[in-house]
């Protein structure tokens, strides 16, 4: 079975310091791989795919399937990077459908 | 509309009442799925709706939970006689494909006292 797993749930860093946020996967199949934020008061959105190969805000995920690991990181954290990250797991469920598995999350505060 | 909108956005309901949470989805996305978020347990699958095929509800915790997408559009969660346990936050997401993630609404924070 597909699982995500989110080993902090809080991480605090200073503004400027570098950041990471680990996610480490199980999955037998080819992972795809997300991370979504949630900032206070707003909704969940998509922050980054690892299919895209992208940079969202300063921040990257590199797919790890030795480790099956896909750790966000930014070189140098914001306050207004403060917020709520989930790492998420396209699996198959039960039922035999795609669905996004999600970790728990991550709460990342970044002080001044 | 411009984005995955839900009905009500706060729900308190007495224990045993049923209720009902609607979504509404981005035009054109044929995937909908609904979540539940609770503090410290991440986001949990319910069920997922994809075009005309039936329903996966592998994900829904009891047979009080149903759904329904009418017209390939709009969804309604159903969940018959609460309880306490089910207070938390309803997510509803849509997508074209879930590769390109999923559009979330604000959820419905729903409270059983």
């Amino acid at each position: 079975a597909q699982r995500v797993t989110q080993p902090e749930k809080l991480l605090s860093v200073f503004k400027g310091a570098p950041v990471e946020l680990k996610c480490n996967y199980s999955y037998s199949g080819s992972p795809e791989l997300f991370w979504y934020v949630q900032y206070s008061r707003q909704r969940l959105q998509l922050l980054l795919r690892h299919i895209s190969r992208e940079s969202i805000k300063g921040f990257t995920a590199d797919l790890n399937k030795g480790e099956t690991s896909f750790h966000l990181k930014k070189p140098f954290a914001q306050e207004e990077d403060s917020a709520m990250y989930y790492c998420a797991l396209s699996g198959q469920t039960q039922g035999g459908s795609e669905k996004l598995v999600f970790g728990k999350g991550t709460k990342l505060t970044v002080n001044p | 509309g411009a984005g995955v909108s839900q009905s009500p956005s706060n729900k308190v309901t007495e224990k045993g009442k049923d209720v009902e949470l609607r979504c509404d989805p981005i035009s054109g996305h044929t995937a909908l799925y609904w979540y539940r978020q609770s503090l410290g347990q991440g986001l949990e699958f319910l069920i997922y709706f994809q075009g005309n095929s039936a329903p996966d509800k592998s994900g829904l915790p009891s047979d009080r939970f149903s759904a329904e997408r009418t017209g390939g559009s709009v969804s309604t969660l159903t969940i018959q006689r609460t309880q306490q346990e089910d207070s938390a936050v309803y997510l509803c997401a849509s997508s074209i494909t879930e590769l390109y993630g999923y559009t979330f609404g604000s959820g419905t924070r729903l409270t059983v006292v």
